[in-house]
């Protein structure tokens, strides 16, 4: 069955400084991979996607990852953060044969000090 | 449009008590997706609705817990003689299947805490 790892539980970053937040899976092939973000008492927002073709995926709120097959890593990164950003981070892998339900990894959440 | 609306929002039973949640998708979505945010389990898979009926419901996670959907909209997930492990976020979205992946909408959830 297919995991998702998110090594980093808790990340504080400074306002304007850049962010990088991990993302791991495990699964026999590639699968669909996504970014969610839910802030304080918000469902969850899709960042990104990456489905096939181009490794480098840009998303919403000026967000981009990165998807590395040799190391079945999929990490979001954002080079200015703003206070705004401050919220927990959901990576997630989908697969089409299951229904395209998704597995999510445990989450990071990203303080922003000012 | 409307997104995908979730009833109630916050919901407080007794243990033992039988509770009713209410998902409404986004119209003409006929996938939908039942998930539960828990502080020690995370966000975890529930069910899956195509149309009316669910090809998956690996992770319903007893038998007191059951989800039926009709008229390929609304859906409701029950749990029947709620404990307090039962306490979390329930979380549904929608989305329409097609030959590539589509973006699963979320809707706010519901809280749920079982005393």
């Amino acid at each position: 069955a297919q995991s998702v790892t998110q090594p980093d539980i808790h990340i504080t970053v400074s306002e304007g400084a850049s962010l990088e937040l991990r993302c791991n899976y495990s699964y026999g092939a590639t699968p669909y991979l996504f970014w969610y973000v839910q802030s304080p008492g918000q469902g969850l927002q899709l960042l990104l996607k990456y489905f096939s073709g181009d490794t480098l995926v840009q998303g919403i709120k000026g967000f981009e990852a990165e998807f590395k097959r040799s190391q079945s890593s999929f990490n979001l990164r954002k080079p200015s953060v703003h206070w705004s950003d401050a919220a927990e981070y959901f990576c997630a892998v989908g697969i089409k044969a299951a229904g395209n339900k998704l597995t999510f990894g445990g989450g990071t959440r990203v303080l922003v000090k000012p | 449009g409307a997104g995908v609306s979730q009833s109630p929002s916050n919901k407080v039973t007794e243990k033992g008590k039988d509770v009713e949640l209410r998902c409404d998708p986004i119209s003409g979505h006929t996938a939908l997706y039942w998930y539960r945010q828990s502080l020690g389990q995370g966000l975890e898979f529930l069910i899956y609705f195509q149309g009316n009926s669910a090809p998956d419901k690996s992770g319903l996670p007893s038998d007191r817990f059951s989800a039926e959907r009709t008229g390929g909209s609304v859906s409701t997930l029950t749990i029947q003689r709620t404990q307090q492990e039962d306490s979390a976020v329930y979380l549904c979205a929608s989305s329409i299947p097609g030959l590539d992946y589509n973006e699963q909408f979320f809707g706010p959830g519901t809280r749920l805490t079982v005393l």
